[in-house]
């Protein structure tokens, strides 16, 4: 099974500030690594599939980059409403597997 | 607009059996995977089984290999998960999920809201 580590767990910014997150695979996933939004409530939103392509309706601030074991994703601008959880997820080998999620709070 | 809408949650008592159905709407179901995944309290995410557009090939965490049955109804828009000899663990809100390409591809465009299933005695 893969491993996926997310860091940091929790990251405190404020409005307007750029977020980079980290995604790290226990072995190679190629660039099959999607990246998902959830906000209290509600369902996971799709945000980036096979590591860097936006999904449809995704703010173009959302961007994704990494390939093999290393993904990063970057929130170049901070809205209201991207405090939020986030989570990686591969689909290079079953089963699939998540990470486990990278929390971003207001500062 | 795409709609999944999961059922059949409740509690149950360990060693028992519940069936969740999921229904679909707004887009060519029979064109596309679906999969179950689950949310334990206090847990991540967790995928549970996926089911090809046809119906002809499936795949399962292990620890549900054997107890859970995932499958489909393409006539009816519905997917379906039979879960037997429950345990305390698989409590957790489950939900579906689509795929985001008809062909092939197992990240997720959308999920439904979920149904929780509680197994305790």
């Amino acid at each position: 099974e893969i491993v996926l580590t997310q860091s940091p767990a929790t990251l405190s910014l404020s409005p307007g500030e750029r977020a980079t997150l980290s995604c790290r695979a226990s072995q190679s996933v190629s660039n099959y690594l999607a990246w998902y939004q959830r906000r209290p409530g509600q369902a996971p939103r799709l945000l980036i599939y096979d590591a860097s392509n936006r999904a449809t309706g995704i703010p173009v601030r959302f961007s994704g980059s990494g390939s093999g074991t290393d993904f990063t994703l970057t929130i170049s601008s901070l809205e209201p409403e991207d405090f939020a959880l986030y989570y990686c997820q591969q689909r290079s080998s079953w089963p699939l597997t998540f990470g486990g999620g990278t929390k971003v709070e207001i500062k | 607009q795409v709609q999944l809408v999961e059922s059949g949650g409740g509690v149950v008592q360990p060693g028992r059996s519940l069936r969740l159905s999921c229904a679909a709407s707004g887009f060519t179901f029979r064109s596309y995977g679906m999969h179950w995944v689950r949310q334990g309290p206090g847990m991540g995410l967790e995928w549970v089984a996926v089911i090809a557009y046809d119906g002809t090939n499936v795949h399962y965490l292990d620890s549900v290999k054997g107890r859970f049955t995932i499958s489909r109804d393409n006539s009816k828009n519905t997917l379906s998960l039979q879960m037997n000899s429950l345990r305390t663990e698989d409590t957790a809100v489950y939900y579906c999920a689509k795929e985001y390409s008809s062909s092939g591809g197992s990240h997720f465009d959308h999920w439904g809201q979920g149904t929780l299933v509680t197994v305790s005695s």
